[in-house]
């Protein structure tokens, strides 16, 4: 089965400084992992994906992350938070069923940036 | 640039009331998600369908069906609702392939009283 851990219920981070959400993922076969935001009583809104390639993967808003298979790990990243990127943030993994690609989602990260 | 549209945004529903979700894809996107999303929790996912067709199948309740119509919108019935029904009800849309990102709607409120 696949499956996703964000190890951490919040990160509190201060403005200016780089932050690290962290997620780990467990799959058969070639992972397809993706990153998405929850800003309160909001939908998700995609970050980032990583599919094949270079293992370093930039998406929005200055959001990176870093791709390791020997760590099974997909680590979301920013040099420099902003307040305004405090928000909750998923991991997804896509789950092969039939081809079609529904998402497995972490339990969520709060991230919070203080001013 | 066009979104995923959901409605009703919020609904307000008594016990073992129906409910029907609204699901308006972005256009030419020919795969829709549903997802359920308790408070505090992941979402999880519902049922999908490609090209009118269920695809796939999770932990959805038998009282809830869901149908794609022609113009690719999506519907999700609920009957004989109950109170744990409560949640945020997300749909998304993607084109077929494997690799192609979910772009979600803004979710549909729904509060069962």
């Amino acid at each position: 089965a696949q499956s996703v851990a964000q190890p951490e219920d919040q990160v509190n981070v201060a403005e200016g400084n780089p932050l690290t959400v962290k997620c780990t993922y467990s799959v058969s076969g070639n992972p397809y992992l993706f990153w998405y935001v929850q800003y309160p009583n909001r939908g998700l809104q995609f970050l980032l994906k990583y599919i094949t390639g270079d293992n370093l993967v930039k998406g929005s808003y200055g959001f990176e992350a870093e791709f390791n298979k020997s760590q099974t790990s997909f680590h979301l990243k920013k040099p420099s938070a902003l307040v305004s990127d405090s928000a909750l943030y998923f991991c997804a993994v896509r789950a092969l069923s039939g081809g079609y690609n529904k998402l497995i989602f972490g339990a969520g990260t709060r991230l919070a940036v203080h001013p | 640039a066009a979104g995923v549209i959901q409605s009703p945004r919020h609904l307000i529903k008594e016990k073992r009331e129906t409910a029907t979700l609204k699901c308006y894809p972005i256009p030419r996107h020919d795969t829709v998600y549903w997802y359920q999303q308790g408070p505090g929790q992941d979402p999880q996912f519902l049922i999908s369908f490609y090209e009118k067709m269920q695809s796939d199948k999770g932990s959805i309740p038998d009282r809830f069906s869901a149908q794609q119509f022609s113009d690719y919108h999506s519907e999700l019935n609920m009957s004989s609702l109950e109170l744990g029904d409560s949640a945020l009800y997300f749909c998304a849309s993607c084109t077929s392939g494997g690799y192609n990102e979910q772009f979600f709607g803004p979710g549909t409120r729904l509060t069962v009283l």
